[in-house]
C-alpha cells in the first residue's frame, strides 16, 4: 500500500487565487511528521512547511498552510494569492516514528502546480 | 555557498562505466541520504547514513554503493552503470527529531547511454 499518496498529477490555478493540493498517508505509527516540499523547474528540492502528528493547530508559513484532519489521514497543502513562482511540483513526504523506521522521508509522486494569468 | 553541494551537476556516460557521485554538507548533520527520483515515482531513498560507521539500505540500494568518509562527506557509486540508471540523484541532510526536515542538494542529472 501507498504510505503517501497525491491523487492530483496536475493543477491549474489563476494568479491570486487560492489552491488546495491534496496529500494522503498511511501510518500505524502514532507519532510521525508530514512535510511538504516545493521543486521548481530548475529541480531543486526547497522544504515549505511542516506538520507533527501531535500538533493541535494547523501549520502556518506565509502563504502556505496544511488542512491536516487526522482522523482521515490527510495533509493538505493550501497556497493562498498564487503568485506565477508558484508554478512547480509539490511533494508531500511523511516521516514515521524515529525508532521503527529511521528517521526515512517516504514520499508521494507529487503534484504540478501552473499558475496562470 | 549552497549547504548540501553536490558534485557534478550533470553527467553522460556509458553503459559499464563506473561513476561516483559526491556529496558533501556545512550544516553539520550527522544524517545523510541519497535518493533518486524519476518521473511520475517521487523520489526513492537508495541509501542513508546515520554516522561514519552506519550505513543502510534503502529501498532501491541494488546496482548502487556508498561510502561515508567524514561526516561531512557521502558519495555514491554505480559500479557498472546501465540505462535504467538514468535518473536526477539527490543527496539531503537531516538533524535529529521527528520535526526535522531534510535538506536537499541541487541535484545531479545523469544520464546512461
Amino acid at each position: 500500500a501507498q504510505k503517501i499518496t497525491q491523487t492530483q498529477p496536475g493543477m491549474f490555478v489563476q494568479e491570486k487565487e487560492a489552491v488546495t493540493l491534496d496529500c494522503t498517508y498511511d501510518t500505524s505509527d502514532q507519532s510521525y511528521g508530514l512535510f511538504w516540499y516545493k521543486q521548481p523547474s530548475s529541480g531543486e528540492m526547497i522544504f515549505l512547511i511542516y506538520q507533527g502528528s501531535y500538533d493541535e493547530q494547523n501549520a502556518t508559513e506565509g502563504r502556505y498552510s496544511l488542512n491536516f484532519q487526522k482522523a482521515r489521514k490527510s495533509a493538505n497543502l493550501v497556497i493562498s494569492a498564487s503568485q506565477l513562482g508558484d508554478s512547480a511540483m509539490y511533494f508531500c513526504a511523511m516521516r514515521e516514528s524515529p525508532m521503527s523506521t529511521a528517521s526515512k522521508l517516504t514520499f508521494g509522486t507529487g503534484t504540478r502546480l501552473q499558475v496562470t494569468l | 555557498d549552497a549547504d548540501v553541494t553536490q558534485t557534478p551537476r550533470n553527467r553522460i556516460t556509458k553503459t559499464g562505466k563506473r561513476i561516483m557521485l559526491e556529496c558533501s554538507q556545512t550544516k553539520g548533520h550527522d544524517r545523510m541520504y541519497w535518493y533518486r527520483q524519476d518521473p511520475g515515482l517521487g523520489l526513492r531513498l537508495i541509501y542513508y547514513s546515520f554516522d561514519v560507521k552506519d550505513i543502510n539500505k534503502g529501498e532501491i540500494s541494488d546496482g548502487y554503493s556508498v561510502s561515508r568518509q567524514a561526516q561531512a562527506k557521502f558519495s555514491l557509486s554505480l559500479e557498472s552503470a546501465i540505462p535504467n540508471q538514468t535518473a536526477l540523484y539527490f543527496c539531503a541532510t537531516s538533524d535529529h527529531g521527528l520535526n526535522q526536515p531534510q535538506h536537499f542538494g541541487d541535484g545531479t542529472r545523469l544520464s546512461i547511454l
